[in-house]
């Protein structure tokens, strides 16, 4: 099964920073690859799929590149309501998998 | 307005069953694959099992294989997660989750309904 890496685990920045958060598959997955957004006791929200198109309604500072294995989700300008945990999840054929998450905060 | 209703969560002991149920609205629910994902307290999302829309095709997570059962009744527009022989890790918030496309193709998650907690302990 393929294996998804998340790095870091956590990460902490500063409003205004420019936040990158790594995602590497095991085996090459072409553009199969979302991104997720989860708020402190909230359900998860898709922010990006085919590694880099953007959800309707997520703010334009959210973007994802990626193909193959290495892929980044970055958010241009950190915000304080970005503080949330984000995983990637791979979706190019079962068992779909999802990164184990990196949590966000706020310096 | 799409909206997920999970409900049949709560407290069994470890080799019980539960019953999990998704009640789906605001889209066309056989035209969709969907899944079922669960998180265990303070730990991160595992996909359970997937299911296409027309219900012919299932598929599954190696931990949950043979003990849960993924199934749906697209005329009452419902999920169902059938879990036998619980575990205590199995304990977590179940989610439903809808798909983007009828089989398993592009098969990430565009709406998530509120999750419900199955505890597993004695």
């Amino acid at each position: 099964d393929i294996q998804m890496t998340q790095s870091p685990s956590s990460l902490s920045a500063s409003v205004g920073d420019r936040v990158t958060i790594t995602c590497r598959a095991s085996q090459g997955i072409s553009n199969y690859l979302a991104w997720y957004q989860q708020k402190p006791g909230k359900v998860p929200k898709l922010l990006i799929y085919a590694a880099s198109t953007l959800q309707s309604g997520v703010p334009s500072r959210f973007s994802g590149s990626g193909s193959g294995t290495d892929f980044t989700l970055t958010i241009s300008s950190l915000q304080p309501e970005d503080v949330a945990t984000y995983y990637c999840q791979k979706y190019n054929s079962a068992p779909i998998t999802f990164g184990q998450g990196t949590r966000l905060e706020i310096k | 307005e799409v909206q997920l209703v999970e409900s049949g969560g709560g407290l069994v002991q470890p080799g019980g069953s539960l019953r999990l149920s998704c009640a789906a609205s605001g889209f066309t629910f056989s035209s969709y694959a969907m899944s079922w994902v669960r998180q265990a307290p303070g730990k991160g999302l595992e996909w359970v099992s997937a299911i296409s829309g027309s219900g012919g095709s299932t598929y599954y997570a190696d931990s949950v294989k043979g003990r849960f059962t993924i199934s749906r009744d697209n005329s009452k527009n419902t999920l169902y997660l059938q879990m036998n022989s619980l575990r205590a890790e199995d304990t977590a918030v179940y989610y439903c989750a809808k798909g983007t496309t009828y089989d398993l193709r592009d098969h990430y998650f565009d709406y998530w309904g509120q999750g419900t907690l199955v505890t597993v302990s004695s």
